[in-house]
């Protein structure tokens, strides 16, 4: 297995709503991030596990709650969201616990923010 | 923070036509990746190049750390090689790597 499964594809709230993102790899991967993409633009980081730990927070908003029960599975838990936080939710992993080197993504969440 | 440009910011190729990717960056990297992603989002890796020249079909990539810019080259384009080119580059920040990209090459190849 060569993927990285997010759930849902695509993803409508509201502000006062709670809602989790959650992303899947089963490739023995030991690090895995969050990017946020904004309409043509690049990914932008927002959190990297390595080893199941947090290791990079990108100086990103609470209402965004990352969490990673397992080495498998990465969740990102949303609450009191904004409209301008309305974006391609992107999940990669990658083999090395360091980070970085060749990253595998997922197809994305795209979310909405009412 | 390390600058990554990319260049052009957009183009236009008739199916069958040849072309170069430019990224140039401000700092010394660890490495490179290019990535395609697709009209519905998707990232995909396509070179992971710290360095020299590197080949895959109709597309290939070469990396000159020293002078701090990588190409790329897509050659006899077809419309499915329409969508954004990103290159992003490897910097060690708090003992982790962390990938920067670049804003990226917006591609629409016509038939």
């Amino acid at each position: 297995d060569t993927e990285v499964t997010q759930t849902p594809k695509h993803l409508v709230m509201g502000m006062t709503n709670k809602k989790s993102l959650k992303c899947e790899q089963h490739m023995g991967h030991r690090a895995m991030y969050w990017y946020k993409q904004k309409a043509k633009k690049p990914p932008e980081l927002m959190f990297v596990y390595s080893y199941e730990k947090l290791s990079i927070n990108e100086s990103v908003p609470s209402r965004f709650s990352p969490e990673c029960p397992n080495s498998s599975l990465l969740n990102l838990h949303l609450h009191a969201l904004q409209p301008e936080d309305s974006a391609l939710y992107l999940c990669a992993s990658s083999p090395q616990g360091g980070g970085a080197n060749v990253l595998t993504f997922g197809a994305g969440s795209r979310l909405t923010v009412l | 923070g390390i600058q990554v440009e990319q260049s052009p910011p957009d183009l236009i190729l008739q199916e069958g036509a040849n072309s170069t990717l430019r990224c140039n960056f401000s700092d010394s990297v660890n490495n490179l990746q290019w990535f395609h992603q697709n009209p519905w989002g998707q990232l995909i890796n396509l070179f992971y190049i710290p360095s020299g020249t590197k080949q895959n079909g109709r597309l290939s990539a070469t990396t000159v750390a020293t002078e701090r810019y990588s190409l790329l080259y897509i050659s006899s384009s077809q419309t499915t090689d329409s969508g954004v080119y990103f290159c992003a580059v490897e910097r060690r920040s708090g003992g982790y790597n962390k990938l920067i990209f670049g804003a990226g090459t917006r591609l629409a190849v016509h038939p």
